[in-house]
């Protein structure tokens, strides 16, 4: 079956890295997502990253995918202030055309 | 400069009274998609055009309807509202669906929807 699952908090001190897990259990996944959301707004895609592919690197952000375990991390480097959102895993399977949204991980910044 | 605008953003209707949010796009995107979320859960999709071939998830209830009347506009109709109806709406976009795991949905900003 499809599903993705996440821890929904996650607290972390201003400048600290913050790391952001999911788990999700269709191996046929093509793609997995990050998606950020913001109170009272929609979802903004962050980045995302072929199955094939162990890492990826944007700036401050690090994903790191781990295919065997069907693990996906999203590593937020120097968390501030503005990085306090919701973020949510997705995935994409290659006989859908949709992608599966987690519950999402509400990160709080510790000042 | 919006590219994916949901009208209104706060809705109040009554219980059983018909309800529309509206959505439309300046991306000129062929698949428009409509979520429904609620609070602290994934956004679940309810259904998606992909230019006018409308496409329904399974589980969606038959309350839901849609309509797209052009490439730019999208509606949700909700034609009997009821207490659990109450979410977050949210249209998204992406340009094509044959590479829709690689291209880009951008969302709008939702609508939040209250039944009373």
């Amino acid at each position: 079956g499809e599903d993705v699952e996440q821890s929904l908090f996650l607290s972390v001190r201003e400048g600290d890295s913050s790391v952001i897990n999911c788990t999700y259990t269709d191996s046929s996944s093509t793609y997995l997502y990050w998606y950020k959301q913001e109170p009272g707004a929609g979802l903004q895609l962050l980045t995302y990253i072929f199955s094939n592919m162990d890492m990826k690197q944007d700036q401050r952000l690090t994903v790191l995918l781990n295919k065997k375990d069907k693990h996906l991390s999203l590593r937020i480097a120097d968390t501030q202030t503005g990085d306090s959102a919701i973020y949510f895993c997705a995935e994409s399977i290659n006989r859908d055309d949709k992608i599966i949204f987690g519950k999402g991980t509400r990160l709080h910044i510790l000042p | 400069d919006a590219m994916v605008i949901q009208n209104p953003r706060y809705q109040v209707t009554q219980f059983g009274k018909p309800v529309t949010l509206s959505c439309s796009q300046t991306l000129n995107h062929n698949v428009m998609y409509w979520y429904q979320q609620k609070s602290s859960q994934a956004p679940k999709l309810l259904f998606h055009y992909y230019d006018k071939d409308f496409n329904n998830e399974a589980d969606t209830p038959d309350n839901f309807q849609s309509r797209r009347p052009n490439t730019s506009f999208c509606f949700l109709d909700i034609r009997s509202p009821g207490l659990g109806d109450a979410a977050m709406y949210l249209c998204a976009t992406s340009r094509d669906r044959q590479d829709l795991r690689t291209d880009t949905q951008y969302f709008g900003p939702g609508t939040r929807l209250t039944v009373l």
